[in-house]
């Protein structure tokens, strides 16, 4: 079975600067896909990034940014800029590739990031 | 176009009862999932369906249940419930695998007294 850890149950940043979220996992697979969600307090879970474990490019969408490491198997999140609405829970989560098919999303336990003006 | 709509948005029940809750995906979208979110356990996969088909269910009791409507339209339904149900259900929607991520719903948070 596979497994997500974020080991920073909490982190803050200032207003402008960047900060960087770990996440690290365990699978045995070699195709899967990894995502970032971001969770404010309206509670919706929104998807912020998506790496394709086969692509070696890290993924990049505007302030967010990804360090993919497959062989040491983390996902670290980079957000530069930081902004006030960043502020939320973020998730990390894996999700195998079943050819023809589907898989479930396997979450870690979250970050809760605070920017402060 | 309009997002994953859930609801409703609050519920309580009394132990022993049981709940539907609905879940509306994006126009087009064909897959739909739940999760249970707790602040003990995090996020748990409870089941997805696929065109009114259960494609994958998580490790959850036989009391937990689902169904898919032609419209793609989902519930999920909880009987019996016991006190460690109280959570915040989640669905979300993609258009086939979720190989380019899941939308999610806003979930229902219900609390079992």
């Amino acid at each position: 079975a596979q497994t997500v850890t974020q080991s920073q149950p909490e982190m803050s940043v200032q207003e402008a600067e960047t900060v960087t979220l770990s996440c690290t996992y365990d699978t045995s697979e070699n195709n899967y896909y990894l995502f970032w969600y971001k969770q404010p307090p309206s509670r919706q879970m929104i998807l912020v990034i998506r790496q394709e474990a086969y692509k070696q490019q890290n993924a990049t969408e505007n302030r967010f940014s990804v360090n993919f490491q497959k062989a040491a198997k983390s996902f670290s999140l980079k957000i530069s800029d930081s902004q006030l609405g960043d502020t939320a829970m973020y998730f990390c989560a894996f999700m195998k590739h079943v050819p023809g098919g589907s898989e479930k999303l396997v979450f870690g336990k979250g970050t809760k990031l605070t920017v402060n003006p | 176009k309009a997002g994953v709509t859930q609801t409703p948005r609050y519920l309580i029940k009394t132990r022993g009862q049981q709940v539907t809750l609905s879940c509306s995906p994006i126009s087009g979208h064909r897959s739909v999932s739940w999760y249970q979110q707790t602040p003990g356990q995090g996020l748990q996969f409870l089941f997805e369906y696929f065109s009114e088909t259960q494609r994958n269910k998580g490790n959850f009791p036989g009391r937990f249940s689902g169904r898919q409507f032609s419209n793609s339209r989902s519930e999920m339904n909880v009987s019996t419930l016991e006190l460690g149900d109280s959570a915040l259900y989640l669905c979300a929607s993609s258009r086939g695998w979720g190989l380019y991520g899941y939308t999610f719903g806003s979930g229902t948070r219900l609390t079992v007294v």
